[in-house]
């Protein structure tokens, strides 16, 4: 059972450059998060999806784009990386009250 | 919006120094409360959570925490911490009211621990 699987762990980016982030869960959850986290602002939440095919805008969404085509994929978008999103991503699942969090994606983008 | 606060952004102690973070959220409504642990270079952990019930709260390596309704708070404590417990520690808030299951993370507290 692997849990919640993003890769890659580490990218730079240049400024202008797309890339996805990927996430994958294998324990059948429902709900999806991303997040991203900056030294002394904690995480903050990108984007969710609560089932397939159902996406929903969190509380600092401009810049990406999410899909979720299937259970267990909620890939992350990035169209045109700027500096500010140099951060570290975290992909969440959750069930029922218990929620399973990735090792993250550490993006720099120069 | 939900917002949560932790009061302290670095602390430091000795090894054996009783430990009190602080974190305040603003929701009227029923609320879940968390707190996270991550340690360098980690992700996020679980160290205990609160639904409902006797507030509270114990968790794993020792930690625990007590629910403050009146308060709105949610500190964690614990007694006594150990060069281990270096690590940055984030309180975290679910609306219990609807079913999206969004966490509404505070700003987080380094903590280091000195041996």
């Amino acid at each position: 059972n692997a849990g919640v699987t993003q890769t890659p762990k580490f990218r730079i980016l240049k400024i202008g450059q797309s890339m996805t982030l990927q996430c994958t869960q294998d324990m059948n959850h429902n709900y999806m998060y991303w997040y991203r986290q900056d030294p002394g602002m904690g995480l903050k939440l990108i984007y969710y999806s609560v089932g397939a095919g159902i996406t929903d805008k969190g509380e600092v969404p401009n810049g990406y784009n999410v899909s979720r085509s299937t259970t267990e994929d909620f890939p992350l978008r990035l169209e045109l990386a700027a500096p500010s999103q140099t951060s570290v991503y975290f992909c969440a699942s959750r069930r029922e009250s218990g929620y399973t969090f990735g090792s993250g994606t550490r993006l720099t983008v120069v | 919006a939900q917002s949560v606060s932790q009061h302290n952004h670095h602390v430091i102690l000795s090894e054996a120094a009783s430990l009190e973070l602080g974190c305040n959220y603003s929701y009227g409504g029923t609320v879940n409360l968390f707190w996270y642990v991550q340690y360098p270079g980690q992700h996020l952990q679980l160290l205990l959570k609160y639904f409902s019930g006797d507030p509270l709260v114990k968790g794993i390596k020792g930690f625990e925490a007590e629910f403050i309704k009146s308060k709105f708070s949610f500190n964690l404590r614990k007694p006594s911490v150990q060069w281990s417990d270096t690590a940055e520690y984030f309180c975290a808030v679910r609306s219990g009211s609807g079913n999206t299951g969004k966490l509404i993370f505070g700003q987080g507290t380094t903590l280091q621990v000195k041996p």
